[in-house]
């Protein structure tokens, strides 16, 4: 199965400061027909995770335009531009390429 | 509006089974992907099962040859059937509609629990 490793597991951040989370595949996530399914979801306590990111870059609808994702091939990164504090909570990276999906162990935002 | 409601968790013993049900509204499973999630503190979030449109499936190696993914068309639910269950399947279950194959939609999950 394909590894996802997210960095920081905890970030600690500052309401309206910036702030942004890595994550890693141990293999490359570019399907055969071309498209990248890397995906960032966030989840808040005793919530279901919801999806912010599909296909490496695009917010899904509803989806704050602070939220933003970039990355290629095994490298990937999720910003926020200014956080505010409805943003607290686990962010998982997820790659859809490969069969099992799979996702990050999780990064937990919370407020300094 | 889409909408995705679990039920059929609860308390099951080793080496028993259950069958777990993903109601949805607003769109037709079989137009879709549907995907079964798990999460636990330990493990995270576990991609378990998907159909696809045709009705074709696919596994985790974890489950594979226990679990069983399946849809009932009239009924626009999808099932997923749990044997030979074991501690470790403790998690809270999701099931979910899958667009650019990711989980896009997400129930609210059901809990299974299994202990003696």
């Amino acid at each position: 199965d394909v590894v996802m490793t997210q960095s920081p597991l905890s970030l600690p951040v500052t309401l309206g400061q910036p702030a942004s989370i890595s994550c890693r595949s141990s293999q490359s996530l570019v399907h055969s027909d071309g498209n990248t399914y890397l995906n960032w979801f966030h989840q808040r306590p005793g919530q279901s995770p919801r999806r912010l990111i599909y296909k490496v870059s695009n917010r899904d609808s509803g989806v704050p335009d602070r939220f933003s994702g970039s990355g290629s091939a095994t490298d990937f990164t999720l910003r926020i531009s200014w956080v505010e504090a409805e943003d607290v909570g686990l962010y998982y990276c997820m790659q859809g390429t490969h069969w099992p999906q799979t996702f990050g162990q999780g990064t937990k935002v919370e407020i300094k | 509006e889409v909408q995705l409601v679990e039920s059929g968790g609860g308390l099951v013993q080793p080496g028993g089974s259950l069958t777990l049900s993903c109601e949805a509204s607003g769109f037709a499973v079989t137009s879709t992907y549907m995907i079964w999630v798990r999460q636990t503190p330990g493990r995270g979030l576990e991609c378990l099962s998907i159909i696809y449109i045709d009705g074709n499936t696919d596994y985790a190696d974890s489950v594979k040859g226990r679990f069983t993914i399946s849809r009932d068309d009239s009924e626009n639910t999808v099932f997923l059937q749990l044997n030979s269950l074991r501690a470790a399947d403790t998690a809270i279950y999701y099931c979910a509609r899958d667009l650019f194959l990711s989980p896009a939609y997400w129930g609210q999950g059901t809990l299974v629990t299994v202990s003696s």
